[in-house]
């Protein structure tokens, strides 16, 4: 079955350092790639998302790249803020097995000033 | 601007009490599910809805149980809470889409659910 595999945290960065969180996916098919943040407290909100092999997704100064060569889809940012501190779900979604997001287990991002 | 409701936002209540945690959202969503989030971050399917009358269990076995009679409203109750209930609960919804389409959940905000 489909599965998402995300770096184990937590990720402890200082303010302005550069953000990687990896992503790797085991699927058939052409599935859609998501990654949503979790702030504390709060439910899931959608990030950023690529539908297909080599589409970027951007959003809020976050990045990620459909590698479907290589099966993954890693999160970067190239100066993080204290304001990113949260949780960070990597996900896929196959339309034709059911209308599904298959999450990973989540990574936690500290950053410090 | 939340679209997805879930009420109350925080729950404390004693061992052997029945809950109902409430979700409702209004965007008409098919599809809705219930998770149980717990401390080490990873989310379990519960539940979840394709439409009215449709209820399916989720990969995580719950004593739970849920109903879907209006579109809308998505509701999970508990029969008999114990500590072992005590979790982060979230509810989402969605809309089937088409091969070519992405798109995916809407997320409330949650309930944190503590049993004494």
């Amino acid at each position: 079955g489909d599965s998402v595999t995300q770096m184990e945290g937590p990720v402890t960065l200082s303010e302005e350092a550069f953000l990687t969180i990896n992503c790797t996916y085991t699927a058939t098919g052409y599935p859609s790639l998501f990654w949503y943040v979790q702030y504390p407290g709060e439910g899931l909100q959608l990030l950023l998302k690529a539908t297909k092999a080599d589409d970027k997704g951007s959003n809020k100064g976050f990045e990620a790249t459909y590698r479907k060569e290589t099966t993954s889809f890693h999160l970067e940012k190239g100066s993080v803020q204290v304001s990113d501190s949260a949780v960070y779900f990597c996900a896929l979604y196959r339309w034709d097995a059911g209308n599904m997001l298959t999450f990973g287990g989540g990574t936690r991002l500290m950053v410090k000033p | 601007e939340a679209d997805i409701y879930q009420t109350p936002r925080y729950l404390v209540i004693g061992t052997g009490k029945k809950i109902t945690l409430e979700c409702s959202q209004t965007m008409g969503h098919d599809k809705m599910y219930w998770y149980q989030q717990d401390p080490g971050m990873e989310l379990h399917l519960i539940h979840y809805s394709y439409g009215v009358n449709s209820t399916e269990k989720g990969d995580l076995s719950s004593e739970s149980t849920v109903s879907r009679i209006r579109t809308e409203h998505f509701p999970l109750t508990l029969e008999s809470a114990r500590p072992s209930h005590t979790s982060q609960y979230l509810c989402a919804s969605s809309t089937p889409l088409g091969q070519g389409e992405s798109g995916g959940y809407t997320f409330g905000s949650g309930t944190r659910l503590t049993v004494v």
